[in-house]
């Protein structure tokens, strides 16, 4: 299965620490790209990072792509309790039209 | 305000009784895509349309049918629907290609089938 694997299923930090989630994969990607889903609510589209970069920014994000170990990590910097939900990672084969998401890092802020 | 409609948010419905749930996009997006989501398994696809007239299926299409008549709708019909298709439905949309976009997301149908 193409489908992402998450690491680790659920982190709890105190705000204003940083937040690192890893995702893995299996086969090669065309992009790969992470979500953040509030509890019951539908996913927000937050970095897409291509094959070929190997970092990429966004605000407090900062995600890193390693295409030969077939992974990535999101970094969240001074998180705040309003980053408490779940994150996502889905990967685009190269072969194929169909994203595939991972089971997704369940993140709480403590306050 | 860009975004994805759908419709209803929550249903609960009975074993057998044909139900549809709508989406709508108005983005001018080609790619629609429907999810599901169910604890411990993820979003999995259930079936995905390129662009009008054209629609291929997912992971789990069976017991689901799509139908895309016009660019910016894209429904998702149970014909039958039973017990263990009760779980949370997204609709989600994207520029085509969607691996050189990220998607955008309904909010989200909670279904219940008793």
């Amino acid at each position: 299965s193409q489908q992402g694997e998450e690491d680790p299923q659920a982190l709890s930090i105190q705000e204003g620490e940083n937040a690192t989630m890893n995702c893995s994969y299996k086969t090669s990607i065309n992009n790969l790209q992470w979500y953040r889903q509030n509890s019951g609510r539908g996913l927000v589209h937050l970095i897409l990072i291509r094959s070929n970069e190997r970092e990429k920014h966004s605000g407090r994000l900062r995600v890193t792509l390693d295409t030969s170990k077939k992974s990535s990590s999101l970094l969240i910097t001074a998180s705040r309790a309003a980053d408490t939900a779940s994150y996502f990672c889905a990967t685009v084969a190269l072969s194929g039209n169909q994203f595939y998401f991972g089971t997704g890092t369940s993140l709480t802020v403590i306050p | 305000e860009a975004q994805v409609t759908q419709n209803p948010r929550y249903l609960i419905t009975v074993t057998g009784k044909k139900l549809t749930v709508t989406c709508s996009q108005n983005m001018n997006h080609e790619y629609m895509s429907w999810y599901r989501q169910d604890p411990g398994l993820g979003l999995r696809q259930i079936y995905y349309s390129m662009n009008v007239e054209v629609t291929d299926k997912g992971d789990v299409p069976e017991g689901y049918k799509v139908s895309r008549k016009e660019k910016r709708n894209f429904p998702l019909i149970l014909e039958s629907p039973s017990p263990n298709q009760t779980s949370l439905y997204f609709c989600a949309s994207s520029l085509y290609p969607p691996t050189a976009y990220g998607y955008t997301f309904g909010s989200g149908t909670r279904l219940t089938v008793v």
